[in-house]
C-alpha cells in the first residue's frame, strides 16, 4: 500500500532563515505531488504540483519554492521567511492518470 | 473556472442527531466530487468520492450523492458520534481542457462540533 510522509511535524523558525519541508511517498511510481497551505486551520490554497522529476508548476507567486529531486520525493523550500509564510503545509500525491488526492500528515510552520 | 460553495458552519449537534452539510459547485466538463475530513492537527483524509452523475459514495456511515441537474454533491450521515468531529471539505477535480493532473478545488470547509 502506499504512504506519504512529512517532515518535520513540527517548525518554529525565524523572520529571515531559510526552510525546507521534504515529502516522500512509498509504494507507487511516478506519482503526481503536490503542496498546499492551509491557514487558519480552514481553505488550502496550492501552491505548487510537479508531474516529474524536475518539473514543478506553480500556482501563486510567492516567497517559497519546490523542486522534485527523485520520482517520490518532493521539497518546499524558502531562503528568507516571511511571518505571512506560517501556516499548515500538506503534501498531497495521486497517480499520474488519477484525479484522487491522498494527503500528508503536515508540518505546522510558525514564523516568529 | 471551477468553484466549490459549502456551507460554512460551525455545526454543533448532539451524539446520534442527523447531519447534512451542503456542497455546490461549478465546474466545466464532468468533473469528479470528493469529501475529505480533517481532523484536529491531521493532515487531511478521503471520505468518499463519486465520479459520475448519480454515483453515490459512502464510507463509515457517511454518504453524499452527485447530482448533476442540481451541481450538489451533500454530505449525510444519519447518526453522529463525538469522533465525528472534525472539519469537513468538499472538493472536486476536473481534468477539462487537456490538463495532465487532477487539480483539486476545495470548498471553505465546514467545522461540526458533535456533543455527548
Amino acid at each position: 500500500s502506499q504512504t506519504i510522509h512529512q517532515w518535520p511535524a513540527t517548525l518554529v523558525q525565524p523572520v529571515g532563515s531559510p526552510l525546507s519541508l521534504e515529502c516522500t511517498v512509498e509504494g507507487t511510481s511516478n506519482p503526481n505531488l503536490y503542496w498546499y497551505r492551509q491557514a487558519a486551520g480552514r481553505g488550502l490554497q496550492l501552491l505548487f504540483y510537479s508531474v516529474g522529476i524536475g518539473q514543478i508548476s506553480s500556482e501563486v507567486p510567492q516567497n517559497l519554492s519546490a523542486s522534485r529531486p527523485q520520482d517520490r520525493q518532493f521539497i518546499l523550500s524558502s531562503k528568507k521567511l516571511l511571518l505571512s509564510d506560517s501556516g499548515f503545509y500538506l503534501c498531497a500525491w495521486s497517480n499520474a492518470l488519477g484525479n484522487t488526492q491522498y494527503f500528508g500528515p503536515g508540518t505546522r510552520l510558525t514564523v516568529l | 473556472g471551477n468553484s466549490v460553495t459549502q456551507m460554512e458552519g460551525p455545526v454543533t449537534l448532539s451524539e446520534e442527531a442527523f447531519l447534512t452539510i451542503n456542497c455546490t459547485y461549478t465546474a466545466t466538463g464532468y468533473p469528479s466530487l470528493f469529501w475529505y475530513v480533517q481532523y484536529p492537527g491531521e493532515g487531511l483524509q478521503l471520505l468518499l468520492k463519486a465520479t459520475k452523475a448519480d454515483d453515490k459514495g459512502s464510507n463509515k456511515g457517511f454518504e453524499a450523492t452527485y447530482r448533476k441537474e442540481t451541481t450538489s454533491f451533500h454530505l449525510e450521515k444519519g447518526s453522529v458520534q463525538v469522533s465525528d468531529s472534525a472539519v469537513y471539505f468538499c472538493a472536486l477535480s476536473s481534468n477539462a481542457g487537456g490538463t495532465s493532473y487532477g487539480k483539486l478545488t476545495f470548498g471553505q470547509g465546514t467545522i461540526l462540533t458533535v456533543h455527548p
